[in-house]
């Protein structure tokens, strides 16, 4: 049991460039997330799925695309980097959207640098 | 506007003392109130999540209380570990229709031999 996983642990890209950040979880969870996590600040949820085929924004989605396919991945893609998106990355999942008391797992996170 | 502000910012205590870091919160409707440690380098890892009704919750040498009333919660660490060197960050969930977040900016424990 892997719990969730991310790839790559690091990245460095030029502004305007694209790259996925890949999430998966082994668990079976509905409910999976995107965050970055920036100095100073908590965590700030980017997009969320409810289920395979269910995706919505969070608080700072722009520039940033998602999608769920199957139940076990949720990749978050950068359409054209900017250096405001240099900032660690955190994939998240837990049983269900709407359990008060559900344990969030959260991945080893994605350090990103946009030069 | 819902925060939730951690004090302090910042702690060095000696291993084996105890420490309590501080939580208050702005969040509403208030659903429950969760404690993440984060080593360096790592995702967060949660401790424990108390709803409306608890007030106290324990994870071996973690303890977290609450205090809806006051909109206030700290978490106690007893006999304190070099492997508690970590950010302890306060997150308060939100009942709106799905599980919304909102998260601390923690506190940075650094627990010196």
């Amino acid at each position: 049991n892997a719990g969730v996983t991310q790839t790559p642990k690091f990245q460095v890209l030029k502004t305007g460039q694209s790259m996925t950040l890949q999430c998966a979880q082994d668990m079976n969870h509905e409910y999976m997330s995107w965050y970055r996590q920036d100095p100073g600040m908590g965590l700030r949820l980017i997009h969320y799925s409810v289920g395979a085929g269910i995706t919505d924004q969070g608080e700072v989605p722009n520039g940033y695309n998602v999608s769920r396919s199957t139940t076990e991945d949720f990749p978050l893609r950068l359409l054209s980097a900017a250096p405001s998106q240099t900032s660690v990355y955190f994939c998240a999942s837990s049983y269900a959207a709407g359990g008060r008391t559900d344990t969030q797992y959260f991945g080893p996170g994605t350090r990103l640098t946009v030069l | 506007k819902n925060q939730v502000e951690q004090s302090p910012q910042s702690l060095i205590i000696l291993e084996g003392k105890n420490c309590t870091l501080q939580c208050n919160y702005t969040v509403s409707p208030f659903s429950n109130l969760r404690w993440y440690k984060q080593d360096t380098g790592r995702g967060p890892v949660s401790l424990t999540i108390m709803t409306f009704s608890e007030n106290t919750k324990s994870n071996g040498r973690y303890t977290a209380t609450l205090d809806a009333d006051t909109k206030q919660s700290s978490l106690h660490i007893t006999a304190s570990q070099l492997s508690d060197s970590a950010s302890y960050i306060c997150v308060v969930g939100m009942n709106t229709g799905f599980q919304k977040l909102v998260f601390g900016t923690g506190t940075r424990l650094l627990v010196s031999p």
